[in-house]
């Protein structure tokens, strides 16, 4: 149990594009998702809260307008990279927390983006 | 600031020997703590979570902790190669319900 995906795992795409990474929790209801990035050989930065059927809540620093997060139903959450910049080339992490008192969180296997 | 802290290492230990990672937190009311591994270029994978003060053992791996001191740590028993990979330790401070804060993890090696 407690499997969670994402798609697409590697994404090339050129400067200025919009790149759109999914993240569903397949065996379990998920009111919480998150959204991290992780720089090489360093450890997970959060970047946003996603709660669903509410806005997103945004980690100092990081821009709203830019990573755009949609959490429409129990099992699915989406990033939008907008205008992505190759600067914003990073390993993009979502994890899903389960519906109860526990605050496990469970990732998904990542989506490595490439803006070049 | 609230902060979790791990030695990076490299912590090398012999195929069969017992590892020892430890993380310190500094927020005392923290309530929830796991440990997770992340082998290079992929993403981590839950060990082990731990919420009352003492040990948890679960096959090879005993988390244990104290609130006290503000002290968690996880050991692998009879390590092997396949768990050379980087260790992250992460707590649920108080009031922030489920968000979760990470160390930036410890490095181990099973040599053979």
């Amino acid at each position: 149990g407690a499997v969670v995906s994402q798609h697409p795992s590697r994404v090339i795409c050129k400067s200025g594009t919009s790149v759109k990474i999914e993240c569903r929790s397949l065996d379990f209801q998920a009111t919480t998702m998150f959204w991290y990035r992780q720089f090489p050989k360093k450890s997970l930065m959060l970047m946003a809260t996603s709660n669903e059927g509410s806005k997103a809540t945004y980690e100092q620093g990081v821009e709203k307008d830019k990573f755009l997060i949609n959490h429409a139903s129990l099992t699915l959450s989406t990033l939008t990279v907008t205008s992505a910049h190759p600067e914003d080339s990073s390993f993009y992490i979502c994890s899903a927390r389960e519906r109860g008192p526990q605050e496990t969180q469970y990732f998904g296997p990542g989506t490595r983006l490439l803006v070049l | 600031q609230k902060e979790v802290e791990q030695n990076s290492g490299p912590l090398s230990v012999p195929e069969g020997a017992i590892a020892s990672l430890n993380c310190t937190y500094s927020d005392r009311g923290s309530q929830s703590f796991f440990w997770y591994r992340q082998y290079s270029g992929k993403s981590p994978e839950l060990i082990m979570f731990i919420y009352s003060n003492g040990d948890k053992e679960d096959g090879r791996f005993t988390a244990q902790l104290n609130k006290a001191s503000q002290y968690v740590s996880l050991l692998i028993r009879d390590s092997q190669p396949s768990d050379s990979a980087t260790y992250l330790c992460a707590v649920s401070p108080t009031g922030t319900a489920s968000k979760l804060t990470f160390g930036t993890g410890t490095r181990l090696q099973v040599t053979l």
